[in-house]
């Protein structure tokens, strides 16, 4: 069954650091998402990206970050200049929009800021 | 902005009995989902609703969404220790945002 990979599954980084978060998407999806969950609790939306750009970011989703489609596989979260409050869980998301169809998770990055 | 609430954000049930949790969301989409989270794990789809009167069922738990009253609904019926997960809706904003509410957190008790 297809499904969305993420890695590393736990990156721990020094302040300041920048990281970067990757993500393989199913392959036939078109429409692709970044979210973040601290500690349990409500899964916080960050971004989305369609056809090579982003559709929408949240006011979490600054300067500090960005998001790539490099090679037409992976689909890449980086954190600029990370900092403790950035620690958290990082879900991919992907999904076709088609008919009853959801959006498909990946396991998360956990990313552990020191 | 889309908005996304849900409530209660814990529900504590004894075995057997039935409860409902509410997601009510701000702008008109045509798209709502419901996920199961267990402590540590992704997001495991349960449901997609498409249209107004959608209901779909599956096991002891049923979903249905009324698009006029912007309302979905998950329904748990003779609650069985297995549930014990944290129930996510999320809602399809205009702009592919898909956002999600808080979450609520239900323990099933002998």
């Amino acid at each position: 069954e297809p499904e969305v990979t993420q890695t590393p599954s736990h990156q721990v980084t020094q302040m300041g650091q920048e990281v970067i978060l990757r993500c393989v998407p199913i392959s036939n999806h078109l429409y692709f998402y970044w979210y973040r969950q601290i500690l349990g609790q409500k899964v916080e939306f960050l971004v989305s990206f369609y056809n090579n750009e982003i559709s929408e970011k949240s006011e979490i989703f600054d300067d500090q970050f960005s998001v790539e489609r490099p090679d037409g596989s992976n689909f890449t979260l980086k954190i600029r200049s990370t900092k403790l409050e950035d620690s958290a869980m990082y879900f991919c998301a992907s999904s076709d929009k088609g008919m009853n169809t959801e959006a498909f998770f990946g396991q998360g990055t956990r990313l552990t800021v020191v | 902005e889309l908005k996304v609430e849900q409530n209660p954000l814990f529900l504590s049930m004894q075995e057997g009995k039935n409860y409902t949790i509410y997601c009510n969301y701000s702008t008109t989409s045509d798209r709502l989902y419901w996920y199961r989270q267990d402590p540590g794990k992704s997001l495991e789809s349960l449901f997609v609703l498409l249209s107004n009167g959608a209901v779909k069922q599956e096991g002891r738990l049923m979903a249905s969404l009324d698009t006029k009253a912007r309302l979905s609904t998950l329904h748990i019926t003779a609650a069985v220790h297995d549930l014990s997960a944290t129930y996510f809706c999320a809602v399809d904003g205009n702009n592919n945002d898909m956002r999600f509410g808080a979450g609520t957190r239900l323990t099933v008790k002998p």
